[in-house]
């Protein structure tokens, strides 16, 4: 089974500056699916940024980037010129590129709540 | 981004009842819903995959007695928690995939609480 580390519980850094946020997978599969999702007070999950093993290229969106190490089985999230708006909890998640069964539902890490000071 | 919606989105039972929630992909089909589980201040566990037209797939240690998952047309999905006792309160989660651009997209959730 894959299971999904994030060993920082709470991150606070002050607006504008950036901030780094860790995450640690185990696995025994070589194609797979990584995400880091948003998790604000509404409780709703949004998107933040995905990136596929197979490619080898650090996925970005706007401020959001990663840091895929594949073989270090490592994927932090950097968060740019953070904003009032970035406070929420951070989810690490982890993807079989199986299908069925159950397979390509997620895997969660314990999450990391993120403090913005203005 | 596409929608997902969940009904209700707060519920009160007693203790002995059963509830139903409902998940529905408002702008695509999902073939496959996902069912998840968040107690106080912890992570999202995988409940159950439900799969359109089949029967669900429920992860290790979730009882498909009591969680009935039901997924009859390509925009709903619906989860059934009979006989709901104290300890069945919680946040669940559910999420809707996108065939076309493999991506998981959630619904706002359902808080239970059972008295």
């Amino acid at each position: 089974a894959q299971t999904v580390t994030q060993s920082q519980p709470e991150m606070s850094v002050q607006e504008a500056e950036t901030v780094t946020l860790s995450c640690t997978y185990d696995t025994s599969e070589s194609d797979y699916y990584l995400f880091w999702y948003k998790q604000p007070p509404s409780r709703q999950m949004i998107l933040v940024i995905r990136q596929e093993a197979y490619k080898q290229q650090n996925a970005t969106e706007n401020r959001f980037s990663v840091n895929f190490q594949k073989a270090a089985k490592s994927f932090s999230l950097k968060i740019s010129d953070s904003q009032l708006g970035d406070a929420a909890m951070y989810f690490c998640a982890y993807r079989s590129s199986y299908s069925g069964g159950g397979a390509d539902g997620l895997t969660f890490g314990k999450g990391t709540h993120l403090i913005i000071q203005p | 981004g596409a929608v997902v919606s969940q009904h209700p989105s707060r519920v009160i039972c007693k203790s002995g009842t059963s509830v139903k929630i409902e998940c529905r992909s408002l702008d695509f089909q999902a073939t496959t819903m996902f069912w998840y589980r968040q107690f106080p201040k912890q992570s999202l566990m995988l409940m159950a995959t439900s799969n359109e037209g089949s029967k669900a797939t429920y992860e290790q240690g979730v009882e498909k007695d009591k969680f009935l998952i039901n997924h009859a047309s390509l925009t709903l999905s619906t989860l059934t928690v009979t006989s709901a006792h104290p300890e069945d309160s919680s946040f669940y989660i559910c999420s809707a995939r996108d065939y076309h651009s493999d991506t998981q997209y959630f619904g706002p959730g359902t808080r239970l609480t059972v008295l």
